[in-house]
């Protein structure tokens, strides 16, 4: 198994563009993730999904925030406009399938984005 | 203050000692999860122990579970230079389902060869 994949890696952009991440959970999970992590305020949900469903997207920090999941292999978080402060490392995680309980989260590599 | 939250912050030893984490928390739970991260990389799992659980070991790791106090400790023993990296606490608040799970902020472990 791939494990969960996430792309880019590293993204360095200029304020105000938009960015888009990507994600494709482990085949057969049916929960995904979205957490974003800094120094100051560690490892923060921003969003998940169930099923494709967004379940709680109460950690979004505010509009410029959007995530989508059309199918079960792939999932997005876009930033528009991206603002210096959006500068962190992105992380997708799965899980499943299961009654959603007692699972282990599967974390990606992250995707390290830096805002000028 | 957070769901699970763990001390200390910051642990320092040398190669060959034990390195103990606590995480506490503050509502009923299914179960408690122990992650690690090492620098620049994802989270890990590392042991999952369940509310009806005491106590569970994995190799070097044994994690202990106090639901009348709401705590939980991560011990290593014999630790290893490469056990250095970040340990979280997560737990998956009972009621909710889903797969969510609220993590601490984490104690930063560095063991000196």
């Amino acid at each position: 198994d791939a494990g969960v994949i996430q792309s880019p890696r590293h993204e360095v952009t200029e304020m105000g563009q938009e960015v888009t991440l990507r994600c494709k959970p482990i085949s057969g999970h049916n929960s995904l993730f979205w957490y974003r992590q800094t120094m100051m305020r560690g490892l923060e949900l921003l969003i998940y999904f169930n099923n494709n469903v967004p379940i709680d997207d109460s950690g979004m920090p505010e509009d410029r925030f959007s995530a989508k999941m059309p199918n079960a292999s792939f999932s997005t978080l876009k930033i528009q406009p991206s603002e210096p402060r959006d500068s962190a490392v992105y992380f997708c995680a799965s899980s499943g399938p299961g009654l959603g309980w007692g699972e282990t989260q599967y974390f990606g590599p992250g995707t390290r984005l830096l805002v000028l | 203050s957070q769901q699970g939250e763990e001390d200390p912050q910051a642990l320092s030893i040398q190669e060959g000692e034990n390195a103990t984490m606590n995480c506490s928390y503050k509502t009923s739970i299914n179960n408690l999860q122990w992650y690690r991260q090492n620098s620049g990389r994802g989270l890990v799992h590392l042991i999952l122990i369940r509310s009806n659980e005491r106590e569970k070991h994995s190799g070097r790791l044994r994690v202990t579970l106090d639901t009348s106090k709401k705590s939980s400790s991560l011990l290593i023993t014999a630790s290893r230079a490469a056990d250095t990296a970040s340990y979280f606490c997560a737990t998956d608040v009972d009621g909710t389902s889903y797969g969510k799970l609220t993590f601490g902020q984490g104690t930063i472990l560095t063991v000196h060869p």
